[in-house]
């Protein structure tokens, strides 16, 4: 069963640094998403993804957030300039067709643990 | 934009018992509600899902009610087994292109 891929899987890095989370959504999906969960909270919603350009994307998206689809197979996070509080466990997902009425599944990669120290 | 709540935050059944999970959702626009299992350091993972058009739906032991009025659904689960225990959050979808929208997720302890 195809799956949502990323890397890394966990990633420690300096407060102030950039960082870039990657993933392969599944060949066929259309809508692509970023969710966060910080350590024992919900999952989040960051940001959705469609004909190559953010959809929508909520408060916690600020400017230090970007997303981008460098080529036709990634889809990456990156993260400007990490502060503590960015340490959380971010998912990618996507979904083959997308927009409110679709009822569309979502289907979660495995996450990327990301520390800040 | 949507608003979901999930009660209760914990719960502690015996094996063999039922679990029941309630979510309400504040836009009543939202016509999906998927619910998610996730076991520690996991992916969340669809374990069902209903559309606003159905007012229950069952799947072996796992079945989830919507009522559409009240704007609420709740997840039942039948006979749990200690593979049962993991955090289940519940789900509406917003927005133009679909985003989710979780609850805070309950964490399920089933007890041998």
């Amino acid at each position: 069963e195809p799956e949502v891929t990323q890397t890394p899987s966990h990633q420690v890095t300096q407060m102030g640094q950039e960082v870039i989370l990657r993933c392969v959504p599944i060949s066929n999906h259309l809508y692509f998403y970023w969710y966060r969960q910080i350590l024992g909270q919900k999952v989040e919603f960051l940001v959705s993804f469609y004909n190559n350009e953010i959809s929508e994307k909520s408060e916690i998206f600020d400017d230090q957030f970007s997303v981008e689809r460098p080529d036709g197979s990634n889809f990456t996070l990156k993260i400007r300039s990490t502060k503590l509080e960015d340490s959380a466990m971010y998912f990618c997902a996507s979904s083959p067709i997308g927009g409110r009425f679709s009822g569309n599944t979502i289907y979660f990669g495995e996450g990327s643990w990301l520390t800040v120290v | 934009g949507e608003n979901v709540e999930q009660h209760p935050s914990t719960l502690s059944v015996q094996e063999g018992d039922s679990a029941v999970i309630k979510c309400t959702y504040s836009d009543s626009a939202s016509n999906y509600f998927p619910w998610y299992k996730q076991e520690l350091g996991k992916r969340p993972q669809l374990i069902i899902d209903i559309r606003s058009n159905v007012g229950e739906k069952k799947d072996q032991r796992i079945a989830v009610t919507l009522n559409k009025t009240a704007k609420h659904f709740s997840l039942h689960i039948t006979e749990t087994q200690p593979e049962d225990s993991a955090v289940y959050f519940c789900a509406a979808r917003e927005g133009s292109q679909g985003n989710l929208i979780f609850g805070k997720g309950t964490k399920l302890s089933v007890k041998p």
